[in-house]
């Protein structure tokens, strides 16, 4: 069964530095596709970055990049420039080959502080 | 371009009575699929509706029903309301073809459903 893990509950980074989300993931299928989405108080499930597993190049998307390392099963999100908006949850999560049913880890809430 | 939407953002139910929340998906994207979210748990799958058919099921019972409609916007029900239905529950919209070409999936802003 495919599985995802975040390990660290809880993160904090101090404004304009960078910090590191672990994740890494569990299956066998050779194709499969991960995500990285920022969860706010208000609930909101918001997009970061995507990469699928035939990438061969980490996928980037502004200040959000991701660490992809297949032979270890790791997916992690980095943030450069850290800003006070950035605090919230993180979820990584793994989408099922064939359909787009999506497999969450459970989550690092992240705090900015000045 | 309306991103996914959701409502209603938050309502409150008594134990036993039936809701009904609703989703209208992405322009572009014929694909809905159901979350529930617990407090300080990770989005757990109900089910994924594609061509107005439920396509895929979670480990949920059969409380937990929905519709897609030939728009593509779809409904969840849940019946018989239980104090552990209380959560946040999340439309995620795509184009349902499972393909690594950078399908994204977009979420809406979730409804928030308290039961006492």
């Amino acid at each position: 069964a495919q599985k995802i893990t975040q390990t660290q509950p809880g993160m904090f980074v101090q404004e304009k530095e960078a910090v590191t989300l672990d994740c890494t993931y569990d299956t066998s299928d050779q194709s499969y596709g991960l995500f990285w989405y920022k969860q706010p108080s208000s609930g909101e499930m918001i997009f970061l970055i995507y990469q699928g597993s035939y990438d061969e190049q980490n996928a980037t998307e502004g200040r959000y990049s991701l660490n992809f390392q297949k032979a270890r099963k790791s997916a992690n999100l980095v943030i450069s420039a850290s800003q006070l908006g950035d605090s919230a949850m993180y979820f990584c999560a793994m989408r099922e080959r064939f359909t787009d049913k999506l497999i969450f880890g459970t989550g690092t809430r992240l705090q900015v502080f000045p | 371009d309306a991103g996914v939407t959701q409502s209603p953002t938050h309502l409150i139910k008594t134990r036993g009575q039936q809701v009904t929340l609703r989703c209208s998906p992405k322009s572009g994207h014929d694909t809905v699929s159901w979350y529930q979210q617990a407090l300080g748990q990770g989005p757990q799958f109900i089910f994924q509706y594609y061509e107005e058919e439920e396509r895929q099921r979670g480990n949920f019972p059969d409380r937990f029903s929905g519709h897609q409609f030939p728009n593509y916007s779809s409904e969840l029900n849940v019946n018989a309301l239980l104090l552990g239905d209380s959560a946040l529950y999340l439309c995620a919209s795509s184009l349902g073809r499972g393909d690594l070409s950078g399908n994204t999936i977009y979420f809406g802003e979730g409804s928030w459903l308290t039961v006492v």
